[in-house]
């Protein structure tokens, strides 16, 4: 089945260090994102990229980065990780244009700050 | 802002009630409107979605949502609520103009169904 893949599932660290999660999908969809998991304020988008060379900052960019290495591959990075991004991370994915705005999402990365 | 308001943050019903879960919207010009469901442990999955046309809209698993341009509401509605359909229910709108694609996600409506 085509897929949105997110690695690794569960991460703990400690403050300062650098993380790297990394989204894949199989879908063939141009259109990528990041979104925050926390309990009680529903997902908030980090960034967003609607192809290889356009990334865009979302709701709450400070503190983190992306890369987009392909069509296929998203990944977003903590350079000094801190407790307070202790929250589930998402990945999705849509395709551009008319109906096709649904986005699908990956299985989430839950990560840990101590 | 533009934003996305869910009016309950929790609702406990048993088996067999019907469901009505509130959703707001704040921006006037069109929009595209979706309802996502997160079962426990589990990634947001699309439950239903309005782009045009009929405004009464209908998912999987029985859930249906009308949408009341006058009112900028999306509510969610299921006649008869299963213990399977514990989870947290997400409301997100896509405008159109500025950032096209992106959502803006209410936050999230628990349900929990007593059996």
């Amino acid at each position: 089945d085509a897929d949105v893949t997110q690695t690794p599932r569960n991460r703990i660290t400690k403050t300062g260090k650098r993380i790297m999660l990394e989204c894949s999908q199989t879908k063939g969809h141009d259109r990528m994102y990041w979104y925050r998991q926390d309990p009680g304020l529903g997902l908030r988008l980090i960034y967003y990229s609607f192809d290889v060379k356009d990334i865009n900052k979302g709701e709450i960019s400070d503190g983190y980065s992306v890369s987009r290495q392909a069509q296929a591959k998203f990944s977003l990075s903590l350079e000094s990780a801190i407790p307070n991004q202790t929250a589930l991370y998402f990945c999705a994915t849509s395709r551009s244009g008319g109906d096709f705005n649904e986005q699908f999402f990956g299985p989430g990365t839950r990560l840990t700050v101590l | 802002a533009q934003s996305v308001s869910q009016h309950n943050h929790h609702v406990i019903l048993s088996e067999a009630a019907s469901l009505e879960l509130g959703c707001n919207y704040s921006y006037g010009g069109t929009v595209n409107l979706f309802w996502y469901v997160q079962y426990p442990g589990q990634h947001l999955q699309l439950l239903l979605k309005y782009f045009s046309g009929d405004p009464l809209v209908k998912g999987i698993k029985g859930f249906e949502a009308e949408f009341i341009k006058s009112k900028f509401s999306f509510n969610l509605r299921k006649p008869s609520v299963q213990w399977s359909d514990t989870a947290e229910y997400f409301c997100a709108v896509k405008r159109y103009g500025g950032s096209q694609g992106n959502l803006i996600f209410g936050k999230g409506t628990k349900l929990s169904v007593k059996p």
